[in-house]
């Protein structure tokens, strides 16, 4: 079975830092891109970023609103993804799920259940 | 890109046809995807490229596109259809959803 699992969310006060991790099974980590998003309690969903296969070296894309602040990383030895926030605002309060990402017709599936990440002092 | 998705929410009966529009401000060469999100999980993949149906999605739901414009259609609802409705485009960074429409029970 196909499984992503999010750890790592927690109470952070803004300007700090967290780590989320997004544990991979059931299929070949190492073959498919990987994405990370967000949604807001009550809002809709938002795009956060992406990270490529080792045959795309690795490269990543994000979104304007976390670049230069957050990072998404991979450990495929690990079938593991990351999401390092730093700097952190009220508005980064989210729920934020890892996704696998089809390479062929780019399809998000499935998604991870989520892990919620709640910034205020 | 930006999607515009109508309605932002809508009220319907088991049984009825639902049209869900999703309109981009551009070409997207029809690398649009279509999930369907119930309150508290994670969104599930409905559509793919516009109009492929993932495995293990009932044959009710279909997708089309003209141009820049992008149909969700459920076909006779059902009780579990009942749920927020988004579109996403995956051509060009960065990668962009829609509102969401929300499909209320009548």
């Amino acid at each position: 079975e196909v499984q992503l699992v999010e750890s790592g969310g927690d109470l952070v006060q803004p300007g700090g830092s967290l780590r989320l991790s997004c544990a991979a099974s059931g299929f070949t980590f190492s073959d498919h891109y990987m994405d990370w998003v967000r949604q807001a309690p009550g809002q809709g969903l938002e795009w956060v970023g992406r990270i490529r296969k080792r045959a795309n070296s690795y490269t990543t894309e994000y979104a304007a609103s976390v670049k230069g602040r957050f990072t998404v990383s991979r450990d495929d030895s690990k079938n593991s993804l990351y999401l390092q926030m730093n700097s952190l605002k009220s508005d980064d309060t989210a729920v934020y799920y890892c996704a696998r990402v089809d390479t062929t017709t780019y399809w998000v599936d499935p998604w991870g259940q989520g892990t919620l990440v709640t910034v205020s002092s | 890109i930006q999607l515009t998705q109508s309605p932002s929410s809508l009220s319907a009966s088991v049984g009825d046809r639902v049209t869900i529009t999703c309109r981009a401000s551009q070409g997207i060469n029809k690398f649009l995807l279509w999930y369907q999100q119930k309150p508290g999980k994670a969104p599930k993949l409905l559509i793919y490229t516009a109009s492929t149906l993932q495995s293990g999605v009932p044959s009710r739901f279909s997708g089309s596109a003209s141009g820049t414009e992008f149909t969700l259609t459920i076909n006779s609802l059902q009780p579990e259809d009942f749920a927020t409705y988004y579109c996403q485009q995956v051509t060009n960074y960065p990668l962009t959803f829609g509102g969401g429409t929300k499909v209320e029970i009548e």
